[in-house]
């Protein structure tokens, strides 16, 4: 069964370094999706990508965040300059279309020390 | 405001009980709606998605059914076991909101051998 997939599982970087989160959603999906938990907090939606352009964001996803699709298979979330209140677990997701079921990996818990 | 609510908070039960999970939102254009598990510390697993023009969707020992005229969701877990233990999500995609999903807080659940 295809399913989305996310590296590393688990990051730890110092305060001001850049990260960047890997995904590969599935191979016929069109829409693309970052969200993020802080823990014992909600799932929150942080920016979509569509057609190889942001189609939304939220008020988290300011200019210390980006997003790319480089090769037409990676979806990837860049943090310029990572803050304490960045630790969180980053889940990429993917969808054929912007209606029918999202599809989720498995996260990458990032630790900012 | 869009928001999507879910009740209780934490749930407790003996192993063998049904129980019911419930999750409320606050418009009722949506496209579906999602129930996922979540294990302490792990990713989101996608349990059902019902359409929005659908009653209910059953697997398993999980049926879940939506009201969408009320704002309303349930999941119904059917001869809980331990192994049912996780926290339980809800989530829609509103109209006009490119597929972005809004969560609910989650439901913790418990179950006792």
């Amino acid at each position: 069964e295809p399913e989305v997939t996310q590296t590393p599982s688990h990051q730890v970087t110092q305060m001001g370094q850049e990260v960047i989160l890997r995904c590969v959603p599935i191979s016929n999906h069109l829409y693309f999706y970052w969200y993020r938990q802080i823990l014992g907090q909600k799932v929150e939606f942080l920016v979509s990508f569509y057609n190889n352009e942001i189609s939304e964001k939220s008020e988290i996803f300011d200019d210390q965040f980006s997003v790319e699709r480089p090769d037409g298979s990676n979806f990837t979330l860049k943090i310029r300059s990572t803050k304490l209140e960045d630790s969180a677990m980053y889940f990429c997701a993917s969808t054929i279309d912007s209606q029918v079921e999202a599809f989720f990996g498995q996260g990458t818990r990032l630790t900012v020390v | 405001k869009q928001e999507v609510t879910q009740i209780p908070a934490a749930l407790s039960v003996p192993e063998g009980e049904n129980l019911v999970l419930n999750c409320s939102f606050t418009d009722s254009a949506i496209y579906n709606l999602q129930w996922f598990r979540q294990d302490p510390g792990k990713g989101l697993t996608s349990l059902l998605l019902i359409q929005s023009s659908q009653r209910e969707q059953t697997s398993g020992r999980l049926n879940a059914s939506l009201d969408k005229s009320s704002g309303r969701s349930t999941l119904y877990i059917a001869a809980s076991q331990p192994g049912d233990s996780a926290t339980y999500l809800c989530a829609v995609p509103f109209y006009n909101q490119g597929g972005k999903l809004i969560f609910g807080q989650g439901t913790e659940l418990s179950v006792k051998p």
